[in-house]
């Protein structure tokens, strides 16, 4: 079945530090990909996402592009602060069939940016 | 615009007691759902509705009902509570499927003891 694999936390960096959590995908067909991130106490809100190969969604700083040759959404940022502690979610949607609107996470990766 | 929202934030059932799990969106959505989170994983989705009096099973539905019978309400049913159900539960909504955005709620702290 579809399936979502993102790096294990937690990730800790240093202020202005460059970002890369990886995900890689599972998939029949061509999924829409995202990236939901969750603040301490809060619910998830979407980050970015992409609906076809090659796509970047960006959004705040961050980036990721998706790389249908290496069932890819790697997330990225140049230089992260303190308020991007967070939990990073990567999901998918299905394109085509009965599940076109259900989400697929990843387990999550906690990010704590240290000043 | 509220967005969505649930009720109660917290609650703490003993082993075979019963709860509704409350979820109201103000946004005019079509679809909405429900998932739980348990620590170190990610979500999974309990069940999901395409419309008012349409609902189907996701991937966990087990000791779980639900309803819609209307846009904007889709409460969360749990007959018998069990230690298993411990969790936090996020209702969520989206105008369509597919690539639509979903709106997270703040989240219920659900313990069962």
């Amino acid at each position: 079945g579809d399936s979502v694999t993102q790096m294990e936390g937690p990730v800790t960096l240093s202020e202005e530090a460059f970002l890369t959590i990886n995900c890689t995908y599972t998939a029949t067909g061509y999924p829409s990909l995202f990236w939901y991130v969750q603040y301490p106490g809060e619910g998830l809100q979407l980050l970015l996402k992409a609906t076809k190969a090659d796509d970047k969604g960006s959004n705040k700083g961050f980036e990721a592009t998706y790389r249908k040759e290496t069932t890819s959404f790697h997330l990225e940022k140049g230089s992260v602060q303190v308020s991007d502690s967070a939990v990073y979610f990567c999901a998918l949607i299905r394109g085509y069939g009965g599940a076109t609107n259900k989400l697929i996470f990843g387990t999550g990766t906690l990010l704590a940016v240290q000043p | 615009n509220a967005g969505v929202t649930q009720t109660p934030k917290f609650r703490i059932l003993k082993i075979g007691q019963s709860m509704t799990l409350q979820c109201t969106q103000d946004m005019n959505h079509n679809y909405m759902y429900w998932y739980r989170q348990d620590p170190g994983m990610g979500l999974k989705l309990i069940y999901y509705s395409v419309g008012a009096g349409i609902t189907d099973k996701g991937e966990v539905p087990n000791g779980y009902n639900v309803s819609r019978s209307t846009t904007e309400d889709f409460p969360l049913r749990l007959e018998l509570a069990a230690p298993s159900q411990t969790s936090v539960y996020f209702c969520a909504s989206s105008y369509g499927g597919s690539a639509e955005t979903q709106y997270f709620g703040p989240g219920t702290r659900l313990l069962v003891l």
